[in-house]
C-alpha cells in the first residue's frame, strides 16, 4: 500500500519568510496529493491540492509542486504570517483504492 | 452552515466500558470516514462508508465498530476501549467520495482518553 513520509516534523521560521514542507510517496500509481491545515481545537482543512498530470499549482500565498519522477511533492508558503502557524498534513490517494494515506505532519511556527 | 459534527468533544473512559463517538454532516455526502491522530503518525484511517449500509476497513479497524444506517449519520463504536485506544479522532465526509470527490470535510475531533 501507499506510505507517505513528511519531513520536517516541526519547522519554526521569521514572519515574511518562506516555509517549504516537503513529502514522499510510495505508490507510482498515486494521482490526487492534497494538503490540510489543521489550527489548534480544530479539524484539518484543505488548502490546496494537486493532480499527477500538473507540475505546480499556486493560490496566492501557496504553492505545491509535484515531482511524479522522484515521487515527491512540497507545500510551499511565501510571506509567512503568525496566522499561518499550525499543523500542516500532506497526503497521497491511489488510483487503485479509497484510502487516503496522510503524512504525520509538521507544525509550522511563524515569529512575529 | 455545512459542517461534521462530533459529539463529545472530550470522553475520559474507564477500560472495558462501551462507548460511542457520533458524527454527523448536513451536506448530504455519500462518503464518511473516521481518523484518529497520534503524535508522530498523522492521521489514519479506522473505516470508511461509501454510502448507507456500505462499510469497509481502512488501515487500523481493530477494536472498533461502525454503522451507516442513515446518510447523514456515521457513529464509532468501541465495544470494550482499551488504554491504547487513547487517541484524538476525527470524522470526515465528502460528496462522492475518492476518487471521484476527493476533498474531505472534518469534525472538529474528539479527544479521548481511556483509563
Amino acid at each position: 500500500g501507499e506510505n507517505v513520509e513528511q519531513h520536517p516534523s516541526t519547522l519554526s521560521v521569521q514572519e515574511g519568510d518562506s516555509a517549504v514542507i516537503k513529502c514522499t510517496y510510495s505508490d507510482s500509481a498515486s494521482n490526487y496529493f492534497p494538503w490540510y491545515k489543521q489550527e489548534l481545537g480544530k479539524g484539518p482543512q484543505l488548502i490546496i491540492d494537486i493532480r499527477s498530470n500538473v507540475g505546480e499549482k499556486k493560490d496566492q500565498r501557496i504553492a505545491v509542486t509535484l515531482n511524479k519522477t522522484a515521487k515527491h511533492f512540497s507545500l510551499h508558503i511565501t510571506e509567512t504570517q503568525p496566522e499561518d502557524s499550525a499543523v500542516y498534513f500532506c497526503a497521497a490517494l491511489g488510483a487503485w483504492n479509497n484510502d487516503m494515506r496522510f503524512g504525520a505532519g509538521t507544525r509550522l511556527t511563524v515569529k512575529p | 452552515e455545512a459542517q461534521v459534527t462530533q459529539n463529545p468533544r472530550y470522553l475520559i473512559t474507564v477500560t472495558g466500558k462501551k462507548l460511542t463517538v457520533t458524527c454527523s454532516q448536513n451536506m448530504n455526502h455519500e462518503y464518511m470516514s473516521w481518523y484518529r491522530q497520534d503524535p508522530g503518525l498523522g492521521l489514519r484511517q479506522i473505516y470508511y462508508s461509501m454510502n448507507v449500509e456500505v462499510t469497509d476497513k481502512g488501515d487500523v479497524p481493530e477494536g472498533y465498530k461502525v454503522s451507516r444506517k442513515e446518510k447523514r449519520n456515521f457513529p464509532l463504536i468501541l465495544e470494550s476501549p482499551s488504554p491504547n485506544q487513547t487517541s484524538l479522532y476525527f470524522c470526515a465526509s465528502s460528496l462522492s467520495g475518492p476518487p471521484n470527490s476527493e476533498k474531505l470535510f472534518f469534525g472538529s475531533g474528539t479527544q479521548l482518553s481511556v483509563l
